[in-house]
């Protein structure tokens, strides 16, 4: 079935630092979303990225579609202590089957 | 508007009890699904519904039922909880029938302990 890894598991920046989680998808993906959990919270939409190459940008924010629609990255540049959370990638495959497959998300700490 | 409302908040179980887990958006989404998040494996998705009448299987459905007999209401039913249930479970819906289209919007989450 279709599998959504996403690398690093965590990472530590000291504040001002970029930091940056991949993600990529066993089979080819009609789209992938991305969100954002707080500790103790629940996760919350960030942006879904639709067509091959897509790059959209929030802020500090760059979020990355690949050309063959089976990786994703986010960038942030110049992290600050709000940016701390969990980050995921979801994606949705090709055929309507209604499942939106999550990676393992990256766990991001800034120390300020 | 509430959103997506999950009761109860937190939950302890002993090993063999069942229970249900309740789900609840007030926004009229047409989809609605189950995930469970555990340390270092992410969001997995249980079961989902692409509309009243409708459920399907996720990617870890065993020990796990679920119904739509309405839009609003998507419970989560544990017949013989294992320790291995324990985790922190979460509703989440979307506007449209598949959630290609539109995002999901999460509840704020139970957490059950099945000792």
């Amino acid at each position: 079935g279709q599998q959504v890894m996403q690398i690093p598991q965590y990472q530590h920046v000291q504040e001002g630092e970029d930091f940056t989680t991949y993600c990529n998808s066993s089979t080819t993906l009609s789209n992938i979303q991305w969100y954002k959990q707080r500790p103790g919270g629940h996760p919350v939409f960030l942006i879904q990225l639709v067509k091959s190459g897509e790059v959209k940008k929030q802020k500090r924010l760059t979020f990355q579609f690949g050309e063959a629609k089976k990786n994703s990255s986010l960038h942030i540049t110049a992290t600050q202590t709000t940016d701390v959370g969990t980050y995921f990638c979801a994606g949705y495959g090709s055929s309507n089957t209604g499942k939106l497959i999550f990676g393992q998300g990256t766990t991001l700490q800034v120390k300020p | 508007n509430a959103g997506v409302t999950q009761t109860p908040k937190f939950q302890v179980l002993k090993t063999g009890q069942s229970m249900t887990l309740q789900c609840a958006q007030d926004m009229n989404h047409e989809y609605m699904s189950w995930y469970r998040q555990d340390p270092g494996m992410g969001l997995r998705l249980i079961h989902y519904s692409v509309g009243a009448g409708i459920t399907d299987q996720g990617e870890v459905p065993n020990g796990y039922n679920v119904s739509r007999s309405t839009t609003e209401d998507f419970p989560l039913r544990l017949l013989s909880a294992a320790p291995s249930q324990t985790s922190v479970y979460f509703c989440a819906s979307s506007y449209s029938r598949f959630p290609r289209d539109s995002p999901l919007h999460f509840g704020n989450g139970t957490r059950l302990t099945v000792t």
